[in-house]
């Protein structure tokens, strides 16, 4: 098993400009959860999906920020337009409903907004 | 309020020796899990171990066990036998509901950094 796999691992991009991250979550896994690390508000839950469906997007910054779970294999955060203080690293993390603990995290994206 | 909170930003310890890092947390549920991420300086999260509120033992994973006082609502992470590559960053996390699968709260983490 490949693990969640994230893409890219970096993004640097100007302010302004759209940005995409990607998450490929373990295959079979039914949740799949966006999070994103700062040194000032450490690790925030953003948004997860269960079974594709969008179930809590409570930590969703403002409308900038959009998620979506087209299949069960994909999803993709986007940042439109992206600001200097989105820079952080954005991690994904999937896991079974067949299971208590095995959530499993991405490498992450560091993104950098300049 | 703070879910979770883990006091120490930073801890030290010497090679070979235990170390225990400090978890607290605040739920109203009776049903709950924690759990203890490892974050090295490579930035990836690595799941160390589980503990789920009606577990009667305190969970164990190799070097690693879980201090659970449920009275105290304390969780603390006991790493025996230090390695340098124990040096990283540590996160507490909770999951409440402990029989349906929902979003992981972290603490703010405990830097820690193993001396030869």
């Amino acid at each position: 098993d490949a693990g969640v796999i994230q893409s890219p691992r970096h993004e640097v991009t100007e302010m302004g400009q759209e940005v995409t991250l990607r998450c490929k979550p373990i295959s079979g896994h039914d949740y799949l959860f966006w999070y994103r690390q700062t040194m000032m508000r450490g690790l925030e839950l953003l948004i997860y999906f269960n079974n594709n469906v969008p179930i809590d997007d409570s930590g969703m910054p403002e409308d900038r920020f959009s998620a979506k779970m087209p299949n069960a294999s994909f999803s993709t955060l986007k940042i439109q337009p992206s600001e200097p203080r989105d820079s952080a690293v954005y991690f994904c993390a999937s896991k079974s409903q067949e299971t208590n603990y095995g959530y499993t995290f991405g490498s992450g994206t560091r993104l950098t907004v300049v | 309020a703070q879910k979770i909170t883990q006091t120490q930003p930073g801890m030290f310890v010497q090679e070979k020796e235990a170390v225990t890092l400090d978890c607290t947390y605040d739920t109203s549920d009776q049903s709950y899990g924690l759990f203890w991420y490892k974050q090295p300086s490579s930035g990836e999260m690595i799941f160390l171990i589980y503990q789920g509120s009606y577990d009667e033992q305190n969970a164990t994973e190799g070097r690693y066990s879980l201090n659970f006082q449920k009275a105290r609502k304390s969780a603390n992470l006991v790493i025996s036998a230090s390695q340098l590559g124990d040096s990283a960053m540590y996160f507490c996390a909770m999951r409440e509901r402990q029989s349906n699968t929902g979003k992981l709260i972290f603490g703010q983490g405990t830097t820690l950094q193993v001396k030869p």
